[in-house]
């Protein structure tokens, strides 16, 4: 079965630093989705970024590139010039035909 | 971007009764539409995969007879939480696939059982 793993419960950064989440996973598929959420108070589930296991580039939306590291089944989420408005729920997430979630990493971002 | 419509957005009921609870893809069709569970500060847990016309299937130790779902057509499931009792209180969510890798969810229901 895949499950996915979220190390880190809480993660703290500074406005307008960069912070790092970390998460593995683990499957014996070759072809998959990894996915990062983004979970604020509101509780909505918000796409973050989407990396396609075939690729080896890493995906990068913005402010938000990931470091994929497939032999490693390692997916961590780099959050670059963070703000305020980041401070939110951090789920990584694995998808063959079904999603699976990890625990989630709590981000607080400090002014 | 794709939406996905969940109603109601927060219930509260009596113990022993039932709750229905919708979502809806409005501007696509979904072939596939799961169904989560999340536990205060805990994760999504998924409870039921659905497809169209068929079957759901159900998560180990998800009792499909207390959690009816039915996905009776390509923009509609539903969840019907039977004989609802306190330990059933949760936040549920469901999401929605048009058949690619991609998964829109809606906003989720949040269901207390007094």
């Amino acid at each position: 079965a895949q499950t996915v793993t979220q190390s880190q419960p809480e993660m703290s950064v500074q406005e307008a630093e960069t912070v790092t989440l970390s998460c593995t996973y683990d499957t014996s598929e070759s072809d998959y989705y990894l996915f990062w959420y983004k979970q604020p108070p509101s509780r909505q589930m918000i796409l973050v970024i989407r990396q396609e296991a075939y690729k080896q580039q890493n995906a990068t939306e913005n402010r938000f590139s990931v470091n994929f590291q497939k032999a490693a089944k390692s997916f961590s989420l780099k959050i670059s010039d963070s703000q305020l408005g980041d401070a939110a729920m951090y789920f990584c997430a694995y998808k063959w035909d079904d999603m699976r979630f990890g625990a989630g990493t709590r981000l607080t971002v400090k002014p | 971007g794709a939406v996905v419509s969940q109603h109601p957005s927060w219930v509260i009921c009596k113990s022993g009764t039932s709750v229905k609870i919708e979502c809806r893809s409005l501007d696509f069709q979904a072939t596939t539409m799961f169904w989560y569970r999340q536990f205060p500060k805990q994760s999504l847990m998924l409870m039921a995969t659905s497809n169209e016309g068929s079957k759901a299937t159900y998560e180990q130790g998800v009792e499909k007879d207390k959690f009816l779902i039915n996905h009776a057509s390509l923009t509609l499931s539903t969840l019907t939480v039977t004989s609802a009792h306190p330990e059933d209180s949760s936040f549920y969510i469901c999401s929605a696939s048009p058949g690619d890798e991609k998964l829109f969810f809606g906003s989720g229901t949040q269901l207390s059982v007094l």
